[in-house]
């Protein structure tokens, strides 16, 4: 997974907390992109970043979510007020350049657990 | 509605054996990308087809791009074990600019029995 590093790989919450994923792109990337995976699922795009601007969140769910990719420091997805249905396994990937053909290399993901 | 479909969604056969998967869309894709994700782990990326027709190989896998890049295909020759996994393809959705998402198939989960 060439570098993409996501912590914590495990997260569990109760419902009504808040959700904190963490992600450091690979050294010299300075885009980022965040997927959801339901299980048995394929992956869905939730928002794409440069650093301090959010390029497209179309995926993203209009409410308590949020994403930032700051000038110093690792990506940050922040899920607030989690609800079970937030349950899911949440990906980070990096690439050098926006080309839709580009690799984009993905960190092992948070499997996020709502109790 | 599923941009990308992608089938069979699971497939269990005996070591030694041939298989496909198949990716299909009813838009073009300027590219389609096909990744390998096993258990707890993020997807890799195996390969990358730009051109109508094109075909690649890597090792025992054999990808191709429909000539109208509307669908595409991993041919497993052998299988392995090792080969057991979720196959996914993805490509960039028709419209999305320069932005760089990927939209992705349902995925084809692969358990390949020794």
């Amino acid at each position: 997974n060439a570098g993409v590093m996501q912590n914590p790989r495990h997260l569990v919450r109760r419902r009504g907390q808040e959700a904190r994923l963490r992600c450091s792109p690979v050294k010299g990337h300075s885009h980022v992109y965040w997927y959801r995976q339901l299980p048995e699922e394929g992956l869905k795009f939730m928002v794409y970043l440069q650093k301090e601007n959010i390029i497209d969140e179309s995926g993203m769910p209009k409410e308590r979510f949020s994403a930032e990719f700051p000038k110093e420091g690792p990506s940050i997805l922040r899920i607030q007020q989690v609800v079970r249905g937030d349950s899911a396994a949440y990906f980070c990937a990096s690439s050098p350049i926006i080309w839709g053909s580009d690799t984009q290399y993905f960190g092992p993901g948070t499997r996020l657990t709502v109790l | 509605t599923q941009l990308l479909e992608q089938s069979p969604q699971f497939l269990s056969i005996q070591e030694g054996e041939n298989l496909t998967v198949y990716c299909n869309s009813s838009s073009v894709f300027s590219s389609l990308q096909w990744y390998r994700q096993e258990p707890g782990e993020g997807p890799v990326l195996l390969v990358t087809v730009v051109t109508g027709g094109e075909v690649k190989k890597l090792k025992r896998l054999t990808f191709q791009f429909g000539d109208a890049r509307k669908d595409s295909s991993l041919h497993i020759t052998a299988a392995q074990p090792g080969d057991t996994g979720l196959y996914l393809c993805a490509g960039a959705p028709p419209g999305s600019g320069n932005t760089g998402k990927l939209i992705f198939g349902q995925g084809t989960t692969l358990q390949v029995k020794p």
